[in-house]
């Protein structure tokens, strides 16, 4: 079936140790997002691809970078992970379909920062 | 800039009894409005879609919604609800301006706690 993969479902890291949490997905769509959920909260977007072009949020720390590689992958790198970055990490793609756009979700990645 | 209301932070019903949920949306054109449900630890399934035609939308798991733009509105309903059907709900409306690509900004959610 076609989907979208998020890798690891959970991840641990140290209070400022870089980590990466890695999203890829079948369904070819030409569009990624990266939001972020802290606990009971609505998930917020980070930022987004449209192919290869790359729009951050303006409110997005510069902690926060991400890369896509190819149209499967796209990377969410923290540089700095802090207290606060603790969150549910969700990926989502979705394709142009005349600027109507239906967004798929990946399972997410828990990170904890200890 | 757009927003989502959800007023309802927590609703508790009896399985088989019906459901409303309410959603409220602030955009300036037309909206795409949509319908998520997430598990605890899970992330985002779609339910239902709007983007234009039919005001009343049918989604999956026996969900609807019908967009008023009178009311600025975009309420979920199920007749009757399933056990298995308690979990956080997410109305959510897609920005297409600009360079925006759809990308959603969500209400708070409402928590669904179905009793026996």
């Amino acid at each position: 079936d076609a989907m979208v993969i998020q890798n690891p479902r959970y991840q641990v890291t140290q209070f400022g140790k870089p980590v990466t949490l890695s999203c890829s997905q079948t369904l070819n769509h030409n569009v990624m997002y990266w939001y972020q959920q802290k606990s009971s909260q609505a998930p917020k977007l980070l930022f987004h691809y449209y192919d290869k072009d790359f729009n951050n949020e303006a409110d997005t720390p510069d902690n926060f970078q991400s890369r896509r590689p190819n149209t499967s992958f796209c990377f969410l790198d923290i540089r700095s992970p802090g207290l606060g970055d603790a969150a549910m990490y969700l990926c989502a793609t979705s394709r142009d379909q005349g600027r109507r756009y239906e967004q798929y979700f990946g399972p997410g990645t828990r990170l904890t920062v200890t | 800039a757009q927003s989502v209301t959800q007023p309802d932070i927590h609703i508790t019903v009896s399985e088989g009894a019906s459901l409303e949920l309410r959603c409220n949306y602030s955009y300036g054109a037309t909206p795409y409005l949509f319908w998520y449900v997430q598990s605890p630890g899970q992330g985002l399934q779609l339910l239902l879609k709007y983007f234009s035609g039919d005001t009343l939308v049918q989604g999956i798991k026996g969900f609807e919604a019908e967009f008023k733009r009178s009311q600025s509105s975009f309420n979920l309903r199920k007749p009757s609800v399933h056990w298995s059907d308690a979990a956080e709900y997410f109305c959510a409306v897609g920005d297409v301006s600009g360079t925006s690509y759809g990308k959603l900004t969500f209400g708070q959610g409402t928590i669904l706690t179905v009793h026996p």
